[in-house]
């Protein structure tokens, strides 16, 4: 069956740092999205992308967030500067169709931040 | 925007017995409501979910209700199982590109 990779699965790094968390969707799928679940708390929309393009974006995903698919076949979301607090879960997800009618997203395993 | 509340956040039931988790949700316009199942070290996978043309949905030991009236819909375990021990997150759509995610519920099933 057709599944969402993420990598790496946990990744730790220093306050002040950039890091890149890698994804690849669902090969026929044509929107991507990432969200992330802080420790005991409920899984929290960042942002979506199709065509190249943000569709849609939360307040979270904020000038030191972006997302970039340098290729045909990953998704990337890189924080330039990370903060204490954007230690979470970060999950990224994929679809077939978006939009009012966005339906089925496949989420990957996730990868697990750490900010020290 | 859109807001889920989902309800109880923990739930322990017999194995065999059934478990039912409830949601409700404010935007009278949302037409698409998935569940999804959390295992530990996971990522949410969808099992069901409804769209607001219909009222209940089955599949196997699992159903769910929409009242779009009350503005609620309800995910039902029949026969429960040791395996369906997990989190469970309902959501509703909350922008035209994202779901909103209730706090989730914890079922835990006892052998």
């Amino acid at each position: 069956e057709p599944e969402v990779t993420q990598t790496p699965s946990h990744q730790v790094t220093q306050m002040g740092q950039e890091v890149i968390l890698r994804c690849v969707p669902i090969s026929n799928h044509l929107y991507f999205y990432w969200y992330r679940q802080i420790l005991g708390q409920k899984v929290e929309f960042l942002v979506s992308f199709y065509n190249n393009e943000i569709s849609e974006k939360s307040e979270i995903f904020d000038d030191q967030f972006s997302v970039e698919r340098p290729d045909g076949s990953n998704f990337t979301l890189k924080i330039r500067s990370t903060k204490l607090e954007d230690s979470a879960m970060y999950f990224c997800a994929s679809s077939e169709a978006g939009g009012r009618r966005s339906e089925k997203l496949f989420f990957g395993s996730g990868t697990q931040l750490s900010v020290l | 925007g859109e807001n889920v509340e989902q309800h109880p956040s923990t739930l322990s039931v017999q194995e065999g017995d059934s478990a039912v988790i409830k949601c409700t949700y404010s935007d009278s316009a949302s037409n698409y409501f998935p569940w999804y199942k959390q295992e530990l070290g996971k990522g949410p996978q969808l099992i069901i979910d409804i769209r607001s043309n219909v009222g209940e949905k089955k599949d196997q030991r699992i159903a769910v209700t929409l009242n779009k009236t009350a503005k609620h819909f309800s995910l039902h375990i029949t026969e429960t199982q040791p395996e369906d021990s997990a989190v469970y997150f309902c959501a509703a759509p909350a922008g035209s590109y994202q779901l909103t995610f209730g706090k989730g519920t914890k079922l835990s099933v006892i052998p």
